[in-house]
């Protein structure tokens, strides 16, 4: 089942930060966080490991809840540029299967 | 360089007629994929392959077909039972080797319409 993102939308001025959340019905071995411009293909931020060791990606970071069922996605000083549609993808255990969450809009207006 | 070419950019479908949209990569993934993207909505699994000469359906297989004969090569088929085409087609390949398996690279998609 698709994982869940919340919030749907949301709209920052520069310098604002922004919390994006992943919800799965299931636990999460690993996610991928990734941002989509209009018209193109989604573009790869970063990934968070099942032992939550992540990269950072500029001011951008992520971290799981204590189920593992949840990520969340934490954008710092947000810029115009962070502008785009944020997904998280993750795999299934066992299978290459491979699927994205619902997806969240973000703005950045200057 | 490196990467995944879909063609073509735009394609334009009559009803009921069948159109194949390209996928080729040089990563040297064994995972493909295929993602359908309604405007502003999320990123749909239609199909996925792990091996040459085999693949599996995703969440909206219905109306399309694959085939890998080729690593490199994953094309879809939009055939006529497909009814509501018109759509953002993106395909994917992966590297699942390692922990939590590697993240997803994109081609650049094709927009079809259907006229």
């Amino acid at each position: 089942q698709q994982p869940v993102q919340s919030p749907q939308a949301v709209i920052l001025r520069e310098g604002e930060d922004a919390v994006i959340n992943c919800s799965s019905s299931k636990a999460l071995y690993s996610v991928h966080w990734y941002r989509q411009k209009h018209g193109e293909a989604p573009v790869f931020l970063m990934i968070l490991l099942k032992g939550g060791e992540q990269m950072r990606h500029e001011k951008i970071s992520a971290s799981f809840n204590e189920k593992k069922q949840q990520s969340s996605l934490y954008l710092t000083a947000s810029q115009l540029s962070y502008s785009g549609t944020y997904f998280c993808g993750t795999g299934t255990s066992g299978t290459y299967k491979y699927i994205f969450g619902t997806g969240t809009r973000l703005k950045v207006l200057a | 360089d490196g990467g995944i070419t879909q063609s073509p950019k735009y394609l334009f479908r009559k009803e009921g007629q069948n159109v194949t949209l390209s996928c080729e990569q040089n990563l040297n993934h064994d995972a493909m994929y295929w993602y359908r993207q309604d405007p502003g909505q999320g990123l749909r699994l239609i199909y996925y392959s792990q091996i040459v000469n085999d693949f599996q359906k995703g969440d909206i297989a219905e109306g399309y077909s694959v085939s890998r004969e080729k690593k490199e090569s994953f094309p879809l088929t939009v055939t006529s039972a497909q009814k509501n085409p018109t759509a953002f087609y993106l395909c994917a390949s992966r590297s699942v080797g390692g922990q939590g398996g590697a993240e997803a690279f994109f081609g650049q998609g094709t927009r079809l319409t259907v006229v």
